[in-house]
């Protein structure tokens, strides 16, 4: 299966700590990206790192990528409660088609 | 201004049935999808077209055709349901094949 792997399933913290989220595939990919679902609702994207990035931030979020592992993760620092939801990351192979292969999604409880 | 709009927002229907989900975008993208996701939360892709014109089909059932009159809107149209259609559906689009995508609110479909 080409999908991709994240880990944890579930994470429940408390408010102001850090929440890191880990992602896997299993082939070359040209970018990778992370989106946010809040209960019934659709995907919020937050960070695209292509595959020449190693790094990159966006306010409280860190997302790093390891191509020769294959692996990526992300990383929310000083937790809300408003960050309870569930995040994926998904990855392109080709960007002509901008099709995205999703993981299964790491469901974030953050307690106040 | 919603940027990808799609209706209905739920949809309750017996076998057997036809429908159709509507999908629009006001981003002046090129690329739009249609993807689904299960009962466990896991979203694959089912279409996409580009600039009007089909470029992925992703071994979905040939009761599912997606129709787009022009490059702003994709639609789903269904027939015959079956119980196992019963998922969330999400329309997105995205400028190109190497950019990220926005996701429309999603369209629970259940199947009764």
């Amino acid at each position: 299966s080409q999908q991709g792997e994240e880990d944890p399933q579930a994470l429940s913290i408390q408010e102001g700590e850090n929440a890191t989220m880990n992602c896997s595939y299993k082939t070359s990919i040209n970018n990778l990206q992370w989106y946010r679902q809040n209960s019934g609702r659709g995907l919020v994207h937050l960070i695209l790192i292509r595959s020449n990035e190693r790094e990159k931030h966006s306010g409280r979020l860190r997302v790093t990528l390891d191509t020769s592992k294959k692996s990526s993760s992300l990383l929310i620092t000083a937790s809300r409660a408003a960050d309870t939801a569930s995040y994926f990351c998904a990855y392109g192979r080709s960007s002509n088609t901008g099709k995205l292969i999703f993981g299964q999604g790491t469901t974030l409880q953050v307690k106040p | 201004d919603t940027a990808v709009s799609q209706t209905p927002k739920y949809l309750v229907t017996q076998m057997g049935n036809d429908k159709s989900i509507k999908c629009e975008q006001n981003l002046g993208h090129d690329t739009m999808y249609w993807y689904k996701q299960d009962s466990k939360k896991f979203l694959k892709i089912m279409f996409s077209y580009n600039n009007k014109e089909l470029i992925i089909n992703e071994t979905v059932p040939n009761r599912f055709s997606p129709k787009s009159p022009d490059k702003a809107h994709l639609n789903l149209h269904i027939n015959s349901l079956e119980l196992g259609d019963s998922a969330v559906y999400f329309c997105a689009s995205s400028q190109d094949g190497s950019t990220e995508a926005f996701f429309g609110q999603g369209t629970r479909l259940t199947v009764v």
